[in-house]
């Protein structure tokens, strides 16, 4: 398996303008969260899915952030408009089943907003 | 409120010591534990995961060892080595899905 695929790895835009990142978990994962990961705040947790439904979004920070898991094989994340602030690197991870078993991890998107 | 604590945030030592890096949090009612590896400008790696009903794990040179009572974890470093030099992440699962994460310690191995 290739692992969590995460696209694009980095984005640049300016501020206002909507971002889209986006995720393919691994086949057959069940469980899928997204973290977001700056110097200040360290990794949070944002959002997470069970069977493409999502579970617990309370970690998103405002309305502007929203996600999305249409099946079983694909997730967005999405920020409009985009902040300055919003500047961090989005992780996407997956996980099969509960509990006991490890969370495989992207390798991140590198958001730079202007 | 979980809080997990990683001391030192940042450890320099020379190329062959054994290390040991500490992991704290506040609630002992945990789930799981599982410690990562990042480099620089990459992802995270799982290096090992530990169940709340088992004291250690083992993998190669490292070992993690668990102590709910105490909200304590550790992960030991044998015969360090520089490709060893990142930051280590230790997070603690509190129920089935959730995740929180310390704020890492940045390891350096001189060569």
């Amino acid at each position: 398996d290739a692992g969590v695929i995460q696209s694009p790895r980095h984005e640049v835009t300016e501020m206002g303008q909507e971002v889209t990142l986006r995720c393919k978990p691994i086949s057959g994962h069940d469980y899928l969260f997204w973290y977001r990961q700056t110097m200040m705040r360290g990794l949070e947790l944002l959002i997470y899915f069970n069977n493409n439904v999502p579970i617990d979004d309370s970690g998103m920070p405002e309305d502007r952030f929203s996600a999305k898991m249409p099946n079983a094989s694909f997730s967005t994340l999405k920020i409009q408009p985009s902040e300055p602030r919003d500047s961090a690197v989005y992780f996407c991870a997956s996980r099969h089943g509960t509990g006991g078993r490890e969370q495989y991890f992207g390798p991140g998107t590198r958001l730079t907003v202007t | 409120k979980q809080e997990v604590t990683q001391i030192p945030a940042a450890l320099s030592v020379p190329e062959g010591e054994n290390l040991v890096l500490n992991c704290s949090f506040t609630d002992s009612a945990i789930y799981n534990l599982q410690w990562f590896r990042q480099d620089p400008g990459k992802g995270l790696t799982s290096l090992l995961l530990i169940q709340s009903s088992q004291r250690e794990q083992t993998s190669g040179r490292l070992n993690a060892s668990l102590d709910k009572s105490s909200g304590r974890s550790t992960l030991y470093i044998a015969a360090s080595q520089p490709g060893d030099s990142a930051t280590y992440l230790c997070a603690v699962i509190p129920s089935a899905s959730k995740i929180i994460f310390g704020s890492g310690t940045r390891l350096s191995i001189r060569p």
